[in-house]
């Protein structure tokens, strides 16, 4: 059984950057079949597509938020990271890591959320 | 990249039927079958209930169906349930890489 667990920070200041680790367990993240996804959902309100990455380190970021984010791969740790630049409160969310079988879109897989506030 | 349009509450009686719409436009919905649903309890992590417009996940109930027509993907809880109770969210791809979530409607079983 797969599972994903995000950890970092719970709250960030404006304008610094936000930093998120998913831990992926029960299954390799090299595995040819998936796309490693970050979305996030604002406090009452639906769910946004942040981007993926696939095992060899290609991207694919949502485009209202390309210019601030990059996600990166850590297949030695079965690990992939959020970094999202120059936050502000509106950034303010529960971010989940989840499995996107690629080239079907449809994410099977989720961690658990976690809440990122930013303020100071 | 506008997110999908989908009624914000539905409500049914136990035991009956609903559906959920989720309109997007013939750069999404409309072209692709790749529409995914999404059951999200109060709390709790998105569940993948339906993907590829109508194919559903081993363990989730046969009352869970979707189907598409056009631009318009529609999401249908049969024989509703009180633990059917929750928000649902549709997803589509939308071409190049990208993906787009509707914004999601609150299931509220009377």
């Amino acid at each position: 059984q797969v599972q994903l667990q995000e950890s970092g920070p719970g709250l960030v200041k404006p304008s610094q950057a936000l930093s998120l680790t998913c831990t992926v367990s029960g299954g390799s993240i090299s595995s040819g079949h998936y796309y490693w996804s970050w979305i996030r959902q604002h406090p009452g309100k639906g769910l946004e597509w942040i981007g993926y990455i696939y095992h060899s380190g290609t991207t694919y970021y949502s485009p209202s938020l390309k210019s601030r984010v990059t996600i990166s791969v850590d297949t030695s740790k079965n690990q992939f990271s959020l970094k999202l630049s120059s936050v502000t409160a509106a950034d303010t969310a529960v971010y989940y890591c989840a499995r996107d079988r690629a080239t079907a879109y449809y994410f099977d897989y989720w961690g658990l959320g976690t809440l990122v506030t930013v303020s100071s | 990249q506008s997110a999908l349009t989908q009624p914000a509450s539905v409500s049914g009686s136990p035991g009956q039927s609903i559906t959920i719409s989720c309109t997007g436009t013939s750069s999404d919905v409309g072209s692709y079958k790749l529409v995914s649903w999404y059951q999200q309890h109060p709390g709790k992590a998105p569940k993948l209930m339906i993907y590829e417009d109508n194919k559903r996940p081993s363990g989730v109930s046969n009352r869970f169906s979707g189907s598409k027509s056009g631009n318009t993907a529609s999401l249908t809880i049969s024989g509703l349930q009180a633990e059917d109770e929750a928000d649902y969210y549709c997803c589509s791809y939308a071409g190049d890489t990208s993906v787009v979530f509707g914004g999601g409607t609150k299931l509220t079983v009377l």
